[in-house]
C-alpha cells in the first residue's frame, strides 16, 4: 500500500497562477485533510472532508477550494495564488474512530513569487 | 475554543541526557492527545497517543487534567530523537488541531 500519496512534490507559480494539489489513499479510509506548514505556525487545518461528497472549512480556509472526488481523492485548488500561499500543504487521511491516528501524505513544497 | 500550546520552538540537549518537551492544552470535552514527529525528510508520523499509556522509541506521555498538560519525555535522549514535534488534540470527534512545534537538536 502506498498510504496517502500527494503530487507535485515541488511547485513555483507566479502570483495570480491558479493550481490544484491532488491528493489520494489507498486505505479505505473517510475523513480526508489538507492542512499547510509554516515556520513557527505549526500544521494548521484548511479544508476537511469527513466522507465522499462532504466538506467542511478549517481554520485557514480563505483563497483555497477543495473537491472530494471519490473516497479515494481530495484535491486542493487555489484560484489566485498569493505570496501568503508559500507554504508545505499536506493531505492526511483517517478512518473515523476515537482513537485512530492520521496518516500523511509527503507534502507539497509550494513558492508563489 | 480548543488550543495547544507547545511553549519551546527549540529544545538543544546532548546525547544521554533527559528531554521533555512540552505541551499544554484547552479543550472544554474530554481530551484525547497526541505525539506525532516528523524526521529529517520524512513525513509526519504518530508517535504516541494517551489513551494508550505506551513507550514508543523510549518516549512516554502522561495526560495530566488538572495541569491541562501532555508532556512529551524520555530518559536518555539520542542523536536519531532530532526532529521536529508535534503535540495534537482531537476535536470534534475527527479533527486534530497541532500546536506550534518544538524542534528537537541531540548533540553527540
Amino acid at each position: 500500500n502506498a498510504g496517502v500519496t500527494q503530487t507535485p512534490k515541488f511547485q513555483v507559480l507566479k502570483t495570480g497562477q491558479s493550481m490544484t494539489l491532488q491528493c489520494a489513499q489507498d486505505m479505505n479510509h473517510n475523513s480526508m485533510y489538507w492542512y499547510r506548514q509554516d515556520p513557527g505556525m505549526g500544521l494548521r487545518l484548511i479544508y476537511y472532508s469527513a466522507s465522499e461528497g462532504t466538506t467542511d472549512k478549517g481554520e485557514v480556509p480563505n483563497g483555497y477550494n477543495v473537491s472530494r472526488l471519490n473516497k479515494r481523492e481530495f484535491s486542493l485548488r487555489l484560484e489566485s495564488a498569493a505570496p501568503s500561499q508559500t507554504s508545505v500543504y499536506f493531505c492526511a487521511s483517517r478512518q473515523r474512530g476515537y482513537y485512530n491516528e492520521q496518516f500523511f501524505g509527503p507534502g507539497t513544497r509550494l513558492t508563489v513569487l | 475554543a480548543q488550543r495547544v500550546t507547545q511553549p519551546e520552538k527549540l529544545l538543544s540537549v546532548f546525547k544521554g541526557a533527559p528531554v521533555e518537551l512540552k505541551c499544554n492544552y484547552s479543550y472544554s470535552g474530554s481530551p484525547e492527545l497526541f505525539w506525532y514527529v516528523q524526521y529529517s525528510r520524512q513525513r509526519l508520523q504518530l508517535l504516541l497517543r494517551h489513551i494508550s499509556r505506551e513507550s514508543i522509541k523510549g518516549f512516554t506521555a502522561d495526560l495530566n487534567k488538572g495541569e491541562t498538560s501532555f508532556h512529551l519525555k524520555k530518559p536518555f535522549a539520542q542523536e536519531e530523537d532530532s526532529a521536529m514535534y508535534y503535540c495534537a488534540l482531537l476535536y470534534n470527534t475527527d479533527k486534530l488541531i497541532f500546536g506550534t512545534g518544538t524542534r528537537l537538536q541531540v548533540f553527540p
